[in-house]
């Protein structure tokens, strides 16, 4: 168990609708990732987040929304889906933004968009 | 074309072998990620690192900055290793993720 928890663990929704995965970050860490896995893509990364401000962007889409709040849990807002959004979100935690810091991933939702 | 490359893509070992996964990349790069996926789908981080050789139990992670290489062993393989191992090379603020090797030990 990494200490990481993310919700829900599955989520089965249709096109056009909105969304939002929620992570809760070990204990005392400051930063949060957020990754999507999908078949065709395999591992991205999403966005990162410290300490409340974002920290790092990589290949979000602007349908795609994160925020991290006081108590430092992050959601992952995902808007107007696509079949394509279809994928396993993971979020990880470490204890900096430094880049040398080991991340700690949560078990991951897996999204199915019909 | 990928900026993180991984071979091979699937290795089959015989319990107690030992293996070997390379990663090389052609972006400049400050740190590297190795990740471990199991067959449930769990991300486990099994090393970060920027320079030389970390040492974890039965795996050995090696970086050549200059040669944009790296090299993941796992001694004395045991068929729980068999998992999917991802490469991960960051560069500034971003990730760039190899496609993963997956591995399957047989008893």
């Amino acid at each position: 168990d990494s200490g990481v928890t993310q919700t829900p663990k599955h989520l089965i929704t249709a096109t056009g609708q909105r969304v939002t995965l929620r992570c809760s970050p070990r204990s005392g860490d400051l930063s949060v990732y957020w990754y999507q896995q999908s078949l065709d893509q395999g591992l991205q990364f999403l966005i990162q987040y410290y300490n409340g401000e974002e920290r790092a962007k990589g290949n979000i889409l602007e349908r795609f929304s994160a925020q991290q709040f006081p108590d430092l849990h992050s959601e992952l807002n995902l808007s107007s889906l696509e079949l394509g959004d279809s994928a396993l979100y993971f979020c990880a935690s470490s204890a900096e933004g430094r880049i040398y810091n080991e991340q700690f991933f949560g078990p991951g939702t897996r999204l199915t968009v019909l | 074309k990928n900026e993180v490359e991984q071979s091979p893509q699937n290795l089959t070992a015989q319990e107690g072998e030992f293996i070997t996964i390379n990663c090389s990349y052609s972006v400049g790069i400050s740190a590297l990620h190795w990740l471990q996926q199991h067959p449930g789908g769990g991300i486990v981080s099994l090393f970060m690192l920027s320079s030389g050789k970390k040492k974890h139990g039965r795996l050995i992670a090696t970086i050549n900055i200059q040669e944009k290489h790296s090299s993941l062993h796992i001694t004395a393989s045991h068929p729980r290793d068999s998992a999917v191992y991802i490469c991960a090379g960051k560069t500034g603020n971003q990730f760039y993720f190899g496609t993963g090797t997956s591995l399957t030990v047989i008893p």
